[in-house]
Protein backbone atom coordinates (compact mmCIF):
# COMPACT_ATOMS: atom_id res chain seq x y z
CA UNK A 1 0.00 0.00 0.00
CA UNK A 2 1.63 2.76 -1.36
CA UNK A 3 1.06 6.25 -0.52
CA UNK A 4 -0.47 8.76 -2.91
CA UNK A 5 2.20 11.17 -4.90
CA UNK A 6 2.02 14.44 -4.31
CA UNK A 7 4.72 17.74 -5.34
CA UNK A 8 6.68 18.13 -2.09
CA UNK A 9 5.67 22.01 -2.91
CA UNK A 10 3.99 24.84 -4.38
CA UNK A 11 3.89 28.17 -3.96
CA UNK A 12 2.43 31.31 -5.50
CA UNK A 13 1.75 34.96 -4.61
CA UNK A 14 -1.20 36.16 -3.28
CA UNK A 15 -4.29 36.41 -5.17
CA UNK A 16 -2.96 33.45 -7.42
CA UNK A 17 -4.01 30.39 -7.69
CA UNK A 18 -2.15 27.24 -6.81
CA UNK A 19 -3.20 23.46 -8.07
CA UNK A 20 -1.64 20.07 -5.92
CA UNK A 21 -2.10 17.16 -7.70
CA UNK A 22 -2.53 13.59 -6.25
CA UNK A 23 -1.76 10.85 -8.16
CA UNK A 24 -2.55 7.26 -7.10
CA UNK A 25 -3.90 4.12 -9.09
CA UNK A 26 -7.13 2.45 -10.12
CA UNK A 27 -7.68 0.72 -6.82
CA UNK A 28 -7.51 3.94 -4.53
CA UNK A 29 -8.23 7.57 -6.31
CA UNK A 30 -9.21 6.25 -9.73
CA UNK A 31 -12.21 3.71 -8.71
CA UNK A 32 -13.99 5.73 -6.05
CA UNK A 33 -14.84 9.28 -5.75
CA UNK A 34 -14.02 8.91 -2.09
CA UNK A 35 -10.82 11.62 -2.17
CA UNK A 36 -10.60 13.85 0.96
CA UNK A 37 -8.34 16.72 1.43
CA UNK A 38 -6.70 18.55 4.48
CA UNK A 39 -4.91 21.29 5.71
CA UNK A 40 -2.31 21.13 8.65
CA UNK A 41 -0.91 24.17 10.39
CA UNK A 42 2.20 23.64 12.45
CA UNK A 43 1.37 21.91 15.58
CA UNK A 44 -2.34 21.32 14.80
CA UNK A 45 -4.62 18.87 13.97
CA UNK A 46 -5.68 18.22 10.01
CA UNK A 47 -8.74 19.64 8.62
CA UNK A 48 -10.84 18.90 6.15
CA UNK A 49 -11.09 21.04 2.88
CA UNK A 50 -12.75 18.66 0.38
CA UNK A 51 -14.27 15.43 0.57
CA UNK A 52 -16.15 13.23 -1.69
CA UNK A 53 -13.49 14.78 -4.40
CA UNK A 54 -15.58 17.81 -4.71
CA UNK A 55 -17.41 18.78 -1.95
CA UNK A 56 -16.85 21.23 0.81
CA UNK A 57 -17.43 21.48 4.09
CA UNK A 58 -19.72 24.22 5.65
CA UNK A 59 -17.44 27.20 6.69
CA UNK A 60 -14.84 26.35 3.94
CA UNK A 61 -13.71 28.82 1.85
CA UNK A 62 -15.23 28.77 -1.85
CA UNK A 63 -12.00 29.51 -3.24
CA UNK A 64 -10.90 25.60 -2.20
CA UNK A 65 -12.27 23.34 -4.75
CA UNK A 66 -11.88 19.98 -5.67
CA UNK A 67 -11.78 17.54 -8.97
CA UNK A 68 -10.90 14.33 -10.36
CA UNK A 69 -9.52 12.98 -13.79
CA UNK A 70 -8.67 8.93 -13.94
CA UNK A 71 -6.02 8.28 -11.11
CA UNK A 72 -5.28 12.11 -10.41
CA UNK A 73 -7.14 13.86 -7.97
CA UNK A 74 -6.53 17.79 -8.06
CA UNK A 75 -7.05 20.73 -5.24
CA UNK A 76 -7.13 24.04 -6.03
CA UNK A 77 -7.18 27.12 -4.28
CA UNK A 78 -8.23 30.10 -5.91
CA UNK A 79 -7.05 34.00 -4.75
CA UNK A 80 -4.19 32.62 -2.24
CA UNK A 81 -4.58 33.96 0.84
CA UNK A 82 -1.29 34.31 3.51
CA UNK A 83 -3.89 32.15 5.90
CA UNK A 84 -3.08 29.29 3.31
CA UNK A 85 0.15 28.55 4.20
CA UNK A 86 0.21 24.77 5.48
CA UNK A 87 0.41 21.52 4.31
CA UNK A 88 -2.04 19.78 2.66
CA UNK A 89 -2.64 15.89 2.39
CA UNK A 90 -5.09 14.22 -0.02
CA UNK A 91 -6.16 11.07 1.39
CA UNK A 92 -8.44 8.15 -0.62
CA UNK A 93 -10.30 4.90 0.00
CA UNK A 94 -8.62 1.78 -1.52
CA UNK A 95 -9.39 -1.54 -2.30
CA UNK A 96 -9.44 -3.85 1.02
CA UNK A 97 -11.21 -1.33 2.64
CA UNK A 98 -8.45 0.19 3.20
CA UNK A 99 -7.50 4.31 3.27
CA UNK A 100 -4.56 5.96 1.84
CA UNK A 101 -3.15 9.57 2.41
CA UNK A 102 -1.06 11.29 0.20
CA UNK A 103 2.71 12.17 0.54
CA UNK A 104 1.80 15.98 1.40
CA UNK A 105 2.74 19.45 -0.31
CA UNK A 106 3.83 22.38 1.37
CA UNK A 107 1.68 25.54 0.07
CA UNK A 108 3.85 28.74 0.32
CA UNK A 109 2.35 32.23 0.17
CA UNK A 110 5.07 34.42 -1.24
CA UNK B 1 -19.78 21.14 20.38
CA UNK B 2 -18.58 17.90 19.26
CA UNK B 3 -15.34 16.80 20.64
CA UNK B 4 -12.66 13.88 20.48
CA UNK B 5 -10.40 14.53 23.38
CA UNK B 6 -7.13 12.22 23.60
CA UNK B 7 -5.10 11.27 26.34
CA UNK B 8 -1.85 12.53 27.27
CA UNK B 9 1.74 11.93 26.30
CA UNK B 10 3.53 8.91 26.71
CA UNK B 11 7.46 7.91 26.76
CA UNK B 12 7.99 4.06 26.80
CA UNK B 13 11.27 2.11 26.08
CA UNK B 14 11.51 -0.53 23.05
CA UNK B 15 9.84 -3.22 23.47
CA UNK B 16 7.10 -1.86 25.24
CA UNK B 17 3.23 -1.62 24.05
CA UNK B 18 1.68 1.60 24.47
CA UNK B 19 -2.63 2.13 24.86
CA UNK B 20 -3.83 5.66 23.76
CA UNK B 21 -7.21 6.53 24.54
CA UNK B 22 -9.88 8.72 22.26
CA UNK B 23 -12.96 9.74 24.29
CA UNK B 24 -15.93 11.34 22.40
CA UNK B 25 -18.62 14.05 23.58
CA UNK B 26 -22.25 13.16 22.07
CA UNK B 27 -23.26 10.18 20.26
CA UNK B 28 -20.30 10.71 17.40
CA UNK B 29 -18.53 6.90 18.17
CA UNK B 30 -21.87 5.27 17.57
CA UNK B 31 -22.08 7.29 14.50
CA UNK B 32 -18.97 6.88 12.62
CA UNK B 33 -15.77 4.87 11.58
CA UNK B 34 -13.10 5.89 14.08
CA UNK B 35 -9.58 6.10 12.64
CA UNK B 36 -6.54 6.34 13.56
CA UNK B 37 -3.85 8.03 11.72
CA UNK B 38 -0.16 9.20 13.20
CA UNK B 39 2.63 11.27 11.90
CA UNK B 40 6.43 11.18 12.90
CA UNK B 41 8.24 14.04 13.49
CA UNK B 42 8.33 15.99 10.45
CA UNK B 43 6.83 14.04 8.33
CA UNK B 44 3.16 13.19 6.74
CA UNK B 45 0.12 11.65 7.86
CA UNK B 46 -0.06 7.85 7.61
CA UNK B 47 -3.28 5.71 7.85
CA UNK B 48 -3.21 2.70 11.01
CA UNK B 49 -6.55 1.46 10.64
CA UNK B 50 -10.10 1.86 11.52
CA UNK B 51 -13.20 0.30 13.96
CA UNK B 52 -17.00 0.36 13.23
CA UNK B 53 -19.06 2.40 14.99
CA UNK B 54 -20.60 -0.52 16.96
CA UNK B 55 -17.32 -2.25 17.25
CA UNK B 56 -17.76 -5.68 15.70
CA UNK B 57 -14.94 -5.21 13.17
CA UNK B 58 -11.43 -3.50 12.44
CA UNK B 59 -9.43 -3.31 9.62
CA UNK B 60 -5.92 -2.27 9.25
CA UNK B 61 -2.84 -1.09 7.17
CA UNK B 62 -0.99 -4.22 6.18
CA UNK B 63 2.48 -2.93 8.30
CA UNK B 64 0.60 -2.66 11.71
CA UNK B 65 -1.93 -5.75 11.43
CA UNK B 66 -0.84 -8.04 14.15
CA UNK B 67 0.84 -4.88 16.23
CA UNK B 68 -2.20 -2.95 16.52
CA UNK B 69 -5.73 -3.58 18.23
CA UNK B 70 -8.41 -1.11 18.36
CA UNK B 71 -11.49 -0.93 20.59
CA UNK B 72 -14.24 0.78 22.05
CA UNK B 73 -16.18 1.04 25.30
CA UNK B 74 -19.50 2.57 23.86
CA UNK B 75 -20.63 3.09 27.66
CA UNK B 76 -18.25 5.44 28.47
CA UNK B 77 -17.82 6.91 24.49
CA UNK B 78 -14.35 6.09 24.51
CA UNK B 79 -12.58 4.18 21.62
CA UNK B 80 -8.55 2.84 22.48
CA UNK B 81 -5.45 1.89 20.47
CA UNK B 82 -3.27 -0.50 21.49
CA UNK B 83 0.42 -0.94 19.71
CA UNK B 84 2.41 -3.36 20.48
CA UNK B 85 6.40 -3.99 20.08
CA UNK B 86 7.04 -0.60 19.86
CA UNK B 87 10.44 0.72 18.33
CA UNK B 88 11.75 4.07 17.63
CA UNK B 89 9.89 4.31 14.28
CA UNK B 90 6.81 4.09 15.97
CA UNK B 91 7.26 8.10 17.78
CA UNK B 92 5.40 10.58 16.64
CA UNK B 93 1.76 11.87 16.82
CA UNK B 94 -1.24 9.65 17.17
CA UNK B 95 -4.82 11.21 16.19
CA UNK B 96 -8.31 9.53 16.33
CA UNK B 97 -10.21 10.87 13.57
CA UNK B 98 -13.82 9.96 12.73
CA UNK B 99 -14.63 8.63 9.23
CA UNK B 100 -11.20 10.17 7.81
CA UNK B 101 -11.90 8.25 3.86
CA UNK B 102 -15.68 10.84 3.64
CA UNK B 103 -14.09 13.92 5.10
CA UNK B 104 -13.11 13.35 8.64
CA UNK B 105 -14.84 16.59 10.56
CA UNK B 106 -13.80 15.44 14.29
CA UNK B 107 -10.25 15.09 15.20
CA UNK B 108 -8.44 14.25 18.21
CA UNK B 109 -5.96 16.57 19.69
CA UNK B 110 -3.45 14.53 19.32
CA UNK B 111 -1.06 12.40 21.66
CA UNK B 112 2.70 12.05 21.31
CA UNK B 113 4.07 9.12 21.71
CA UNK B 114 7.91 8.92 22.42
CA UNK B 115 9.29 5.66 22.51
CA UNK B 116 13.27 5.87 23.61
CA UNK B 117 15.52 3.73 26.00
Amino acid sequence: QSALTQPRSVSGSPGQSVTISCTGTSSDVGGYNYVSWYQQHPGKAPKVMIYDVTNRPSGVPDRFSGSKSGNTASLTISGLQAEDEADYYCCSYTASDFTVFGTGTRVTVL
Amino acid sequence: QVQLVQSGAEVKKPGASVKVSCKASGHILSDYYLHWVRQAPGQGLEWMGWITPNGDRTNSAPKFQGRVAMTKDTSISTAYMDLARLTSDDTGVYYCVTDVTRGGKHWGQGTLVTVSS
